[in-house]
């Protein structure tokens, strides 16, 4: 069973302030999707990376695949509120995406 | 209205009942899922599906059925619910799991009694 680590599982912090979620796993994956839940909804995918050591940005969000394809990161910058929720790492392979436990992100005004 | 929606989005059963938690999609999706959704366990897949008549297993199968006779529906049933089946129950689809976006219904949030 191919296992994706998530941390930090809770993360509260200032608007303004930056952060880092990272996800690792001992695995190797064709990608790494990052999504983000807000309650009572479905995950809704932000970004898809596919090659190592892949960076993509996404306005203050910016994603990066590790060079051997087991690892992942998300930073963000200058969080807002509007940022809150939980963010979910999945890797894909094998026609099935495993997810990790999710990073509930606070943002406080 | 284009999309992947879910039914029922509540549902109380009580244990030792069959229930069974309906998926559509407009898509055309080959590829379609369920996952359940627990705290501390974030979303576990329970089966998948490449196409229509083709199923396998996920990380968490026991206790569910699945099929898939058309493309767009891909229902879930729970044969004898049990308490431990409590959770929220989301269907995915996606043309390409590993390359493209999944796409999630809002989920169906099961309580067994």
């Amino acid at each position: 069973t191919q296992l994706l680590e998530q941390s930090p599982q809770f993360l509260s912090i200032q608007e303004g302030e930056n952060l880092t979620v990272y996800c690792n796993s001992s695995s190797v994956f064709s990608s790494l999707q990052w999504y983000r839940q807000e309650p009572g909804e479905g995950p809704v995918l932000l970004v898809t990376v596919v090659t190592g050591g892949e960076v993509k940005k996404l306005k203050r969000l910016t994603f990066q695949f590790g060079d051997a394809r087991k690892d992942s990161s998300l930073h963000i910058t200058a969080a807002q509120p509007g940022d809150t929720g939980l963010y979910l790492c999945a890797g894909g392979s094998n026609y099935k995406l495993t997810f990790g436990k999710g990073t509930l992100l606070t943002v406080n005004p | 209205d284009a999309g992947i929606t879910q039914s029922p989005r509540y549902k109380i059963t009580e244990t030792g009942r069959q229930v069974t938690l309906m998926c559509h999609q407009t898509w055309s999706h080959s590829y379609m899922f369920w996952y359940r959704q627990d705290l501390g366990h974030g979303l576990r897949l329970i089966y998948y599906s490449a196409a229509a008549d083709i199923t396998d297993k996920g990380e968490v199968p026991d206790g569910y059925v699945v099929s898939r006779s058309k493309t767009e529906n891909f229902p879930l049933t729970l044969e004898s619910a049990t308490r431990s089946q409590t959770s929220v129950y989301f269907c995915a689809s996606s043309e390409s799991p590993v390359h493209t976006e999944a796409f999630f219904g809002q989920g169906t949030r099961l309580t067994v009694v």
